[in-house]
Order: structure tokens, then sequence, then C-alpha cells
């Protein structure tokens, strides 16, 4: 099946740094990726579609400015947590849709981020 | 908008029981139903899908799913349990005409396995 990446997969930053996640698509090109993250014990929530090559959409509340998220090619996506703070800690996850028809997403291993 | 809802927050069985994990969704048309599991700090691993025709379908490591539509359901079953099951299983729906990579999750449902 196809592999998305997910690095790092874990990351410990000072608060008001700011953090770079990427998600790289090993063996397809991916036109759209996705960017979830998840709370302790909680389910996973949509932050955003990162479409390659034009602006990402964000899903309601959540701040695009302070999630950037750049798709500069056709396998690699990039998040990045502006000005961290402790309430930014989370487990992010990335995925991606195999545009040849297997129907499915797939997902990176995901990525906890420890704000301190 | 489509929604996802898992009942049980945490199960429990003893290795070798069967198992059953339930899911609701709410969704006007047909909807495209998922199962992943994800074991602690990692990724989601698809079980399985269901898109259209046999309301059974057939995943990977023994698991099975019913899409039943008159009860807006697609729980999850496993005849017998095998302690590597342990996990935390997510039902997913995708709204048709979307992209499959959109999805929403339930709450999820922890399994946890006693020997």
């Amino acid at each position: 099946g196809a592999v998305v990446s997910q690095h790092p997969s874990r990351v410990i930053c000072k608060s008001g740094t700011s953090v770079k996640i990427e998600c790289r698509s090993l063996d397809f090109q991916a036109t759209t990726m996705f960017w979830y993250r998840q709370f302790p014990k909680q389910s996973l929530m949509l932050m955003a579609t990162s479409n390659e090559g034009s602006k990402a959409t964000y899903e309601q509340g959540v701040e695009k400015d302070k999630f950037l998220i750049n798709h500069a090619s056709l396998t690699l996506s990039t998040l990045t947590v502006t000005s961290a703070h402790p309430e930014d800690s989370s487990f992010y996850i990335c995925s991606a849709s195999d545009p040849q028809g297997l129907l499915e997403a797939f997902f990176g291993q995901g990525t906890r981020l420890t704000v301190v | 908008a489509q929604s996802v809802t898992q009942p049980d927050i945490h199960i429990t069985v003893s290795e070798g029981a069967s198992l059953e994990l339930r899911c609701n969704y709410s969704y006007g048309a047909t909807p495209y139903l998922f199962w992943y599991v994800q074991s602690p700090g990692q990724g989601l691993q698809l079980l399985l899908k269901y898109f259209s025709g046999d309301t059974l379908v057939q995943g990977i490591k023994g698991f099975e799913a019913e899409f039943k539509r008159s009860q807006s359901s697609f729980n999850l079953r496993k005849p017998s349990v095998h302690w590597s099951d342990a996990a935390e299983y997510f039902c997913a729906v995708v709204a048709g005409g979307t992209s499959y990579g959109k999805l929403t999750f339930g709450q999820g449902t922890i399994l946890t396995v006693h020997p």
C-alpha cells in the first residue's frame, strides 16, 4: 500500500518558538493532504486540507496564522505551529489520499508535540 | 454535515472471545464508511471500508463489518480476539463526492484484552 511518512515523531519545544512538521508521500503523488489533531483520549479532528500549489483550506475554529500549512510539491506538506503555547501540545497526524483509486486515506505515524 | 458516534468508550474482552464495536453514523446519502485502528502513539491503519455493494465487508486481521442502512450502523466484529488486538478503534465517514482523506471520526473505542 501507499506510504506516508511524518517527521519528527516527537518534538519538545519552548513556549513562543515555532515547530515544523513534515508529511511526505513516499511512493505516490498526493495533490491533497490532510492535517488532523488529536487531544489525549479524544478523537481526531480535521484541522485543514492542504492543496498542492494553492492555499490550504482550514476548518472552522482553526487559526490559519498559527498553523501554517505549505504544500509546495506533490509529495510534501508541512505544518508549522507558530509561537507555540502549552495548549498547542497535542498529537498531530497527516494523511493523504491516493489519487490512483485505492479509495482510502493513508496516515503518517503522527507527531507528538509538547510545548514547555 | 455527517457525524459518527461510537457509543462505547472502553470495552474489555477476554482473549478468544468475540468482539463487536458499535458505530452509528448520520448522513443524508449513502456514506463511505471506514474502520481504523490506532496503537498508542502511532498513526492509523485501515481495517476495512464500505462504499457500496455487499453490506458485509471483510477486512484485515480477521475483522469484518456490516453496513445496516436501516439502523445507520456499521459495527465492527471479530469472532476471536487476540491480545495483539488491544488498541483504539475509530469509525469514520466520508461524504460522497469529497476526497477520501476528509474523514469525520467517531470518538473512538479503546479495546482492552485480558489473557
